[in-house]
């Protein structure tokens, strides 16, 4: 049973745009989310994470949005620069000192110049 | 700082043959966790330790077992090993409990 779950696989925005991926997740007891991006033959990289005591989190051009009611956070990215294109995966952590991360399959984000 | 560091970056095995493979934390980080990514299955969590205690394990059989050294240091050792174990097996380290994971670059295992 996924208990992390980003819908699209892939997602094409024009560059200067603004690119939103989303993941929703079933676990209430995940307290922790997180974004990496990872490119081919390279480790996940990471990009921005959220409390879920927070609805929102802010860095940059990148801001990640949770909604505990729907179990459901995104991540928007503004504006989109080609080197966004990567693989971007959503991670939720659960409390209690529990360290492991539970990923999303991902979505492939490719920006078109 | 030096980031998280894994090797080797690329090994091939065959069938029923074990593997280790190595991480080093970044400097000052006591907790590291291994995790297996294949094109099925996406990522997913195998174990973490910490001060050189298996803190926390995921859903693999038993032929997955690591350990951590005192310096923090971690192997991971997969025995009998089967088609289904190519991967790129990644490891990230935290300063803490609860922190923010940082990947290395992996190391590619393919099984023939």
């Amino acid at each position: 049973d996924q208990q992390v779950k980003q819908n699209s696989p892939s997602l094409s925005v024009q560059e200067g745009r603004i690119s939103i991926l989303n993941c929703d997740y079933t676990n209430s007891m995940f307290d922790y989310f997180l974004w990496y991006k990872k490119y081919p033959a390279e480790g996940p990289t990471f990009l921005i994470s959220i409390s879920s005591i927070k609805d929102k989190n802010e860095d940059g051009r990148f801001t990640v949005f949770l909604n505990k009611s729907a179990k459901h956070l995104s991540l928007h990215i503004v504006p989109s620069q080609p080197g966004d294109s990567a693989v971007y995966f959503c991670a939720a952590r659960l409390g209690g000192g529990a360290d492991g991360l539970t990923f999303g399959k991902g979505t492939h984000l490719i920006i078109q110049p | 700082k030096a980031g998280v560091t894994q090797t080797p970056r690329y090994l091939i095995k065959t069938r029923g043959q074990q593997v280790t493979l190595s991480c080093s934390p970044i400097s000052g980080h006591r907790s590291v966790s291994w995790y297996q990514q294949t094109p099925g299955q996406g990522l997913q969590f195998l174990f973490e330790y910490f001060s050189e205690t298996q803190r926390n394990k995921g859903n693999f059989p038993g032929r997955f077992s690591g350990r951590q050294f005192s310096n923090s240091r971690s192997e991971m050792n997969v025995s009998t090993l089967e088609l289904g174990d190519s991967a790129l097996y990644l490891c990230a380290s935290t300063s803490g409990v609860q922190e923010t994971q940082y990947f290395g670059p992996g190391t590619r295992l393919l099984v023939l």
